[in-house]
């Protein structure tokens, strides 16, 4: 069964940046694209960026640009997303996702998610 | 961005019963020459992460049950649970992967037993 780990609850102080870790398993690393989703409490969901880890390439939401960092270490087979100059609003569950393979989608990536992480909690509070 | 807009916001319907969620995109999902609708919903439940139901907007993911099913084109879409079960309270999501530079989610339905 594939699954995505995740590194553990955070809390950050506002101004400070955050890095979460996310380690598939039991599929090829390089084969599918990564993305980033967090939920604010009690809230809805948001797309934050993705990463191909095959060629590091990435593609970040409008919302994050310049903000947000998502790089891959291909010899642990694990992705990482930055999140910095956190404030309050920031406070969220993160998580990973894999996007899937459809020959309709550009690039044969969708941008629909099969398998998730099981969240990390970042909190920024002073 | 592709703004969608869910409705109702919530809703309780008795074991057994039909449940009916609205999903609407701010332009069309539909890819005409491939004739796919670029729409996901999701089912999530307290604590978990987002659970893939259904996809192309009608393709039920392995492994989900037949009582979920989904209906619509272009930029209007129906996530229909036929028979509501105990384990089918959770939220659900719609969600466009039809832009290339962003997905976007739906608000969110919570649906629960009356």
């Amino acid at each position: 069964q594939v699954q995505l780990v995740q590194s553990g609850a955070e809390v950050k102080e506002p101004g400070a940046s955050v890095k979460v870790s996310c380690k598939p398993s039991r599929y090829t690393f390089t084969g599918y694209y990564i993305h980033w989703v967090r939920q604010a409490p009690g809230q809805g969901l948001e797309w934050l960026g993705w990463i191909s880890p095959n060629s590091g390439g990435t593609k970040y939401a409008q919302n994050f640009q310049g903000r947000v960092t998502m790089t891959r270490d291909t010899s642990i087979s694990t992705a990482y997303m930055e999140l910095s100059r956190l404030t309050s609003d920031d406070t969220a569950v993160y998580y990973c996702a894999r996007g899937t393979i459809e020959p309709s989608c550009s690039n044969n990536h969708c941008f629909f998610f099969d398998y998730w992480g099981q969240g990390t909690l970042v909190t920024v509070s002073s | 961005d592709i703004v969608m807009t869910q409705s109702p916001d919530s809703l309780a319907v008795s074991l057994g019963e039909r449940a009916t969620i609205n999903c609407k995109s701010s332009q069309s999902v539909l890819d005409s020459p491939k004739n796919k609708n670029y729409l996901t919903w999701y089912q999530q439940k307290p604590g978990q992460p987002p659970k893939l139901l259904i996809y192309w907007a009608s393709t039920r993911e392995s492994g989900v049950p037949d009582r979920f099913s989904g209906s619509g084109s272009g930029t209007d879409f129906t996530l229909t649970i036929s028979s509501l079960q105990a384990e089918d309270v959770a939220v659900y999501y719609c969600q466009q992967y039809y832009s290339t530079s962003s997905a976007t989610f739906g608000r969110g339905t919570k649906v629960e037993v009356k």
